[in-house]
C-alpha cells in the first residue's frame, strides 16, 4: 500500500515567520511530488511541483525533496494571513495517479 | 484561458438515485482524473481517462463509472447512491499522462 503521511496540524505560525510543512511517503522509487493549497470550501490549487533531489524555489515558496529519506517539505517565507489554508502533499508513485496525504492545516497569526 | 470547469456546483440526491457529474479540462489538456474528497480528508483517486479510455482505477466499486468524449471532456456517473457517497467530487486535468494535475472547482454532492 503506497501511502503519504502528513501531520494534520493545526500548525500556527506568526505573520512574517517561516512556515515549514512536512510530508513522508512510502515508496523510494516515486518520481513526482506536488504541493497543493486548499482554502476552506474550495478545490486544491497547485502551488509547487518537484521531481529531483534538492530545493526548488518559487517566490515565497521553497519545496525540498530528499528521496533517500522519502521526505518532501514546503517552506513558506514571510508568511501572510492569506497563506492560512490546508496544504496537501501529493505523490505520483509512478502509476500516473496522485496519492494525497490528509493535509496540514496552517494558520498564520497576525 | 479557461481553467477546468465542472458542473453542477452543488447537487442533492436521495439514496438509491443516480447522478452524473461533468468536467471540461483546461485548454490543451487531454487527460482527466476524478477524485472524491470527504470532509477532513485528502482527495481519493477514482479513475483517470486518456484517449477516451479508462487508464487507471482506484478502490471504488463498479457503481462509479465514467466516460471521456472526443473533445476530452468527461463525465462521472454514480449509481445506487449511498449516504457515504456524500463528498466533494473533483476533476483534474493534465497536458499528458503523469504531468501536473490542475483541479476544477468541484461538485459538492449530498446524499440524503
Amino acid at each position: 500500500q503506497k501511502e503519504v503521511e502528513q501531520n494534520s496540524g493545526p500548525l500556527s505560525v506568526p505573520e512574517g515567520a517561516i512556515a515549514s510543512l512536512n510530508c513522508t511517503y512510502s515508496d523510494r522509487g516515486s518520481q513526482s511530488f506536488f504541493w497543493y493549497r486548499q482554502y476552506s470550501g474550495k478545490s486544491p490549487e497547485l502551488i509547487m511541483s518537484i521531481y529531483s533531489n534538492g530545493d526548488k524555489e518559487d517566490g515565497r515558496f521553497t519545496a525540498q525533496l530528499n528521496k533517500a529519506s522519502q521526505y518532501v517539505s514546503l517552506l513558506i517565507r514571510d508568511s501572510q494571513p492569506s497563506d492560512s489554508a490546508t496544504y496537501l502533499c501529493a505523490v505520483n508513485f509512478g502509476n500516473e495517479k496522485l496519492t494525497f496525504g490528509t493535509g496540514t492545516r496552517l494558520t498564520i497569526i497576525p | 484561458d479557461a481553467g477546468v470547469t465542472q458542473s453542477p456546483t452543488h447537487l442533492i440526491k436521495t439514496r438509491g438515485q443516480q447522478v452524473t457529474l461533468r468536467c471540461s479540462p483546461k485548454s490543451g489538456h487531454d487527460t482527466v482524473s476524478w477524485y472524491q474528497q470527504a470532509l477532513g480528508q485528502g482527495p481519493q483517486f477514482i479513475f483517470q481517462y486518456y484517449e477516451e479510455e479508462e487508464r487507471q482505477r482506484g478502490n471504488f466499486p463498479d457503481r462509479f463509472s465514467g466516460h471521456q468524449f472526443p473533445n476530452y471532456s468527461s463525465e462521472l456517473n454514480v449509481n445506487a447512491l449511498l449516504l457515504g457517497d456524500s463528498a466533494l467530487y473533483l476533476c483534474a486535468s493534465s497536458p499528458s499522462l503523469g504531468a501536473e494535475q490542475y483541479f476544477g472547482p468541484g461538485t459538492r454532492l449530498t446524499v440524503t
